[in-house]
């Protein structure tokens, strides 16, 4: 079985400054793996997607992830953090059931950034 | 924006109601999910339909019940619910097809409260 962690449940960054969330997978084979954002009382919106193409992500709002495959890892980064980023941020490992996919959800990494 | 509607934003009932949430998309998908979020926790699938048959039930009480009518729509019919079934419920589509990179796109979600 698939499962992804994410190693911090809380993140503060002020304005301006480096954002790193951080999420470890495990995966038998090579994973498909998601950052998805979710803002407060909204639904879930695709930050970016690794499937084995580039090893660097690129994604929306400045976000880009690196898959490394010998620490296991898909971190999260942004050269500079705006208000506008205070959120919750889940990373996602991606299985295949028959023609549908199934989503693991790591637990969560809320995202403050203060003035 | 997201291309997966969800109505009613807010729903409240008492546990003798009957009540159902709806979600449309039109972005050709043809698997749709329905997830379930409570406070502070990342989404349970609950089900998943692909080709408009369900493909997965994630061992879900008989009171929820769902229904997909035609490619584009998706229906959850909540009878007999308690109160700790009030959470978020979260409908999703993507691409059906033999590939863990599908990406999955959220809905902005119903808030449900059982009184």
């Amino acid at each position: 079985a698939q499962s992804v962690t994410q190693l911090d449940s809380h993140v503060s960054v002020s304005e301006g400054t480096p954002v790193l969330l951080r999420c470890n997978y495990s995966s038998s084979y090579s994973p498909s793996l998601f950052w998805y954002v979710q803002h407060p009382n909204k639904g879930l919106q695709l930050l970016l997607k690794y499937t084995s193409a580039a090893t660097l992500v690129k994604g929306i709002n400045g976000f880009e992830a690196e898959f490394k495959k010998s620490e296991t890892s898909f971190h999260l980064t942004k050269p500079s953090a705006h208000m506008s980023d205070a959120a919750e941020y889940f990373c996602v490992v991606s299985d295949q059931t028959g023609t549908a996919s199934k989503l693991t959800f790591g637990t969560g990494t809320r995202l403050q950034v203060t003035l | 924006d997201t291309e997966v509607t969800q109505t009613p934003k807010h729903l409240v009932m008492g546990m003798t109601n009957k009540k159902s949430l709806k979600c449309e998309q039109h972005m050709g998908h043809r698997a749709m999910y329905w997830y379930k979020q409570k406070a502070k926790k990342p989404p349970e699938l609950m089900f998943v339909y692909s080709y408009e048959k369900l493909s997965i039930n994630e061992s879900v009480p008989s009171r929820f019940s769902p229904e997909c009518p035609n490619s584009s729509l998706l229906n959850l019919h909540l009878h007999a619910l308690q109160p700790e079934d009030s959470a978020l419920y979260l409908c999703a589509s993507s691409q059906a097809a033999r590939s863990s990179g599908n990406t999955i796109y959220f809905g902005e979600g119903s808030w449900l409260t059982v009184v």
